[in-house]
């Protein structure tokens, strides 16, 4: 099938810093990117909804200043959480839809913020 | 979004076959049925994904009944390494999945 990279795979950062995530469509192009949080031992959580070129839609409850979302190519979209603090560790998750296609997802990045 | 309901959790032990059942009452006309596995610090992987009737792969085989109100993944001759996080989610092509809690196999030697 389709792979999504996600990048890294994990990140400790100090409270108050930014975190970068990268989510890249390998061998397709993403029409939307979707990112999701989750917490041990529960499901995922959808955060936000990106097209290509466009705004992220953010679910409720989701603060868009404090994770930003860039949707700049078709290939690649950027979750940065910003001034993380330690409620914000947890699993982050991409997702990419083609044209048609199912949604293939990333391999997950571990956020810790200590 | 059509919701959908699973077991939470379902045992099982090596070799058998174990069959999970899916609910989704409110399937709309476009909705597509795909599964998915998730291992521990791992993204959900694909498993099969269908309209109705049966689609088979080599991993699994799905099962949709004719009125679609739900669904049933079975996986052959389960080993320990299927014990994972299988989520049932409904919806047609662009749309975002929205997670259930999924159904945790556990599969005993």
């Amino acid at each position: 099938g389709a792979v999504v990279s996600q990048h890294p795979s994990w990140v400790i950062c100090k409270s108050g810093t930014s975190v970068k995530i990268e989510c890249r469509s390998l061998d397709f192009q993403a029409t939307t990117m979707f990112w999701y949080r989750q917490f041990p031992k529960q499901s995922l959580m959808l955060m936000a909804t990106s097209n290509e070129g466009s705004k992220a839609t953010y679910e409720q409850g989701v603060e868009k200043d404090k994770f930003l979302i860039n949707h700049a190519s078709l290939t690649l979209s950027t979750l940065t959480v910003t001034s993380a603090h330690p409620e914000d560790s947890s699993f982050y998750i991409c997702s990419a839809i083609g044209v048609n296609t199912e949604a293939f997802f990333g391999q997950g990045t571990r956020l810790t913020v200590v | 979004l059509a919701k959908t309901t699973q077991p939470i959790s379902m045992d099982s032990y090596e070799g058998q076959e174990v069959n999970i059942t899916c609910s989704h009452n409110n399937i709309a006309t476009n909705d597509y049925i795909t599964w998915y596995q998730q291992f521990p610090s791992q993204g959900p992987r694909f498993i099969i994904q269908g309209y109705k009737t049966k689609v088979t792969n080599e991993v699994a085989s799905l099962f949709i009944p004719a009125d679609r109100k739900s669904s049933t993944l079975s996986l052959p001759r389960v080993s320990l390494s299927d014990t994972a996080v299988y989520y049932c989610l409904v919806g047609s092509y662009g749309q975002n999945f929205v997670f259930g809690p999924g159904t945790r196999l556990s599969v005993l030697p």
